[in-house]
């Protein structure tokens, strides 16, 4: 059971550069979740989707943009990169029930230079 | 958004010691209180999910309780092991954003031998 899976694994990007890191999950859950994690903070939401075909913008959505057209992916885009976007990425999903925890992906480590 | 605190921020023990760990929240529109095991390298793997007031809940040498009415909940481990090693993340759903989860900064645990 592959559970919440991202890719990549590792980034270096240059300025102003583009890219779209991948989340996908084998569990059926409706809900889905990126965060960010900087140094010394608590992981903050950047965006969120309900089910396929809803989206909406968490904590700190600037400079990023989702989709959901499947209820399995989740891909989260970076349209120009600038360096405060340089941060540990994860991705979650859930059922769409309190009492159950989030399952998170293994992350995407991106440098911005 | 939800303030959820984390204390101590970090901890040292040697093996064998016991320690505990403490997350305070709003306690007002409470719906669910979720701890974290993250280690470094790896995605945060759920400990427990916690909804009821009183709520303890036990994993091995590792054991959680709840008060909702004054708002916190303290994690304990008994016999402290340098597996423990990891960062503990305490963290409560927002209604407002998908019950995506507001995180503390975590507590860092090293055990040492």
């Amino acid at each position: 059971n592959a559970g919440v899976t991202q890719t990549p694994k590792f980034r270096i990007l240059k300025i102003g550069q583009s890219m779209t890191l991948q989340c996908t999950q084998d569990m059926n859950h409706n809900y889905m979740y990126w965060y960010r994690q900087d140094p010394g903070m608590g992981l903050k939401l950047i965006y969120y989707s309900v089910g396929a075909g809803i989206t909406d913008k968490g904590e700190v959505p600037n400079g990023y943009n989702v989709s959901r057209s499947t209820t399995e992916d989740f891909p989260l885009r970076l349209e120009l990169a600038a360096p405060s976007q340089t941060s540990v990425y994860f991705c979650a999903s859930s059922y769409s029930d309190l009492g159950q925890p989030q399952h998170f992906g293994d992350g995407t480590r991106l440098s911005i230079l | 958004i939800l303030n959820v605190e984390q204390s101590p921020q970090s901890l040292h023990v040697q093996e064998g010691d016991s320690t505990n760990f403490t997350c305070s929240f709003p306690s007002s529109n409470f719906y669910a209180l979720h701890w974290y095991r993250w280690e470094t390298a790896k995605s945060p793997e759920a400990l427990f999910v916690m909804t009821l007031n009183g709520d303890e809940k036990k994993k091995g040498r590792i054991s959680a309780t709840l008060n909702t009415k004054e708002g916190y909940s303290y994690l304990y481990i008994k016999g402290s092991q340098p597996e423990d090693s990891a960062t503990y993340l305490c963290a409560s759903p927002n209604s407002n954003s998908g019950y995506a989860l507001n995180f503390g900064k975590g507590t860092s645990l090293l055990v040492t031998p």
